[in-house]
């Protein structure tokens, strides 16, 4: 199985809004709709973020958002906030009954 | 809620087993909603899922790391397991063990982590 493809990185400036894409294929992002996304600040153990495409964990701020279309899902930060910058990940549940993840994408807060 | 500890060696020696454990606290690792975990993390590299097990018995492994792979889980205990043989540099990482919390169909809860080192 092949990683989900995101950008390497992106980056906004507070107060802004940024989207990172994830790319799969038909066997895993448009598989299902077990999509999640996490976050993680090195050294740091990742943070569940997203879940299900576009559902929240408790104690998950509001600015975090995810969506999905096809084979790509999305997850949309809004206002952006210095502490927002860290690593995010991507992962998705396959046909296959695996878990592939994305190579992940470092999210700069200018 | 839910808490998971992995623990195990941190150096292990070129072509040896590496063996890993998770112990479960404040929760069942029998309970029928769960599937339980690992995944990796090279130095300064991405996420790579591993292997799970769910309350049924079922493995599943990824596939460039299946003929040398194994997930089990000890009830008595309240502990799942990694072994991954014939080790090589390249399986140098950070290994996580994880499980769905509140979030039934995601890993959740994450253990802090812990490096092995393979390396003669």
């Amino acid at each position: 199985q092949s990683a989900l493809t995101q950008p390497a990185s992106v980056s906004g400036s507070p107060g802004q809004s940024i989207t990172i894409p994830c790319t799969g294929t038909n066997d895993d992002i448009g598989y299902n709709n077990y999509v999640s996304w996490y976050q993680q600040h090195p050294p740091k153990a990742p943070k569940l973020m997203i879940y299900d495409v576009n559902n929240r964990p408790s104690g998950v701020s509001s600015r975090f958002s995810g969506s999905k279309s096809g084979r790509t899902a999305s997850l949309t930060i809004s206002g952006l906030q210095a502490e927002d910058e860290a690593d995010y990940y991507c992962i998705a549940f396959t046909s296959s009954t695996t878990w592939v993840f994305g190579g992940g994408t470092k999210l700069t807060v200018l | 809620q839910l808490q998971l500890q992995e623990s195990g060696p941190g150096l292990v020696r070129p072509s040896a087993t590496l063996s890993l454990t998770c112990t479960v606290s404040s929760g069942s690792i029998t309970s029928s909603t769960s599937f339980w975990g690992w995944i990796r993390q090279p130095p300064g590299k991405g996420l790579e899922w591993i292997a799970s097990i769910y309350y049924s018995g079922a493995t599943y492994y990824n596939p460039s790391l299946r003929r040398r792979v194994s997930i089990s889980v000890d009830r008595t205990k309240n502990q799942f397991s990694l072994k991954l043989s014939s080790v090589t540099a390249a399986d140098t990482a950070t290994y996580y063990c994880a499980s769905p919390g509140a979030a039934a169909d995601a890993f959740d809860v994450w253990g802090q982590g812990t490096l092995v080192t393979v390396s003669s």
